[in-house]
């Protein structure tokens, strides 16, 4: 079935480094994409979104990239901070819907 | 910060008990979901509605009901709750042509 799925249940980054955490997605037909960032006890938070137009999006701290030849979307955290400790997950929305797929999630974890 | 609550964040119960758990935004969205979050992360869509008196079952089968009797209000029912209920709840909410969610924090209920 269709369905978004990230590369990695879990990431290790030393603090300060950039982050990147990758995401596949099998529906060619979708036309937006959201990452949400999901802290411990809360729920997910909007992060950055891209449309299917676009190929990168750039946020505070954080790039969105969309690659639609190999359907893949990858989430860039620079200079991560032990803030940045949560659950990733990117999701998908197909045209003319607006329920999200969420895929997997990735655990970001932090390193001194 | 959301305007999207859930009541209550976390609850023990004991098997066979009926449970409602508590979802209100305070935003004037009309669509409104429930997501159960397994161990593993994953988000499973469970109920949806579209609008008051509107309500439709989700990708993952529930033996949870909802209801929507007021735009702002859209509680979920267990009428006899078991140990594989035990999970993480999560409502959302978004407004008509806003393609993107508000999450609440969830309520993680345990039935023992």
């Amino acid at each position: 079935g269709e369905s978004v799925g990230l590369h990695l249940p879990t990431l290790s980054v030393q603090e300060g480094d950039n982050s990147i955490i990758n995401c596949a997605y099998s529906n060619s037909a979708s036309d937006y994409f959201i990452w949400y960032k999901q802290e411990s006890g809360k729920g997910p938070q909007f992060i950055i979104d891209i449309r299917s137009n676009m190929d990168k999006r750039q946020g505070q701290r954080v790039t969105v990239l969309l690659n639609k030849t190999v359907k893949h979307l990858s989430l860039q955290i620079a200079a991560t901070q032990p803030g940045d400790s949560a659950v990733y997950f990117c999701a998908e929305i197909h045209p003319g819907d607006d329920k999200i797929i969420f895929g997997k999630g990735t655990r970001l974890h932090i390193l001194p | 910060e959301a305007d999207i609550y859930q009541t209550p964040r976390y609850l023990v119960i004991g098997t066979g008990k009926k449970i409602t758990l508590e979802c209100s935004q305070t935003m004037g969205h009309d669509k409104m979901y429930w997501y159960q979050q397994d161990p593993g992360m994953e988000l499973h869509l469970i109920h949806y509605s579209y609008g008051v008196n509107s309500t439709e079952k989700g990708d993952l089968s529930s033996e949870s009901t909802v209801s929507r009797i007021r735009t702002e209000h859209f509680p979920l029912t267990l009428e006899s709750a078991r140990p594989s209920h035990t999970s993480q709840y999560l409502c959302a909410s978004s407004e008509s042509g806003v393609r993107g969610y508000t999450f609440g924090s969830g309520t993680r209920l345990t039935v023992v």
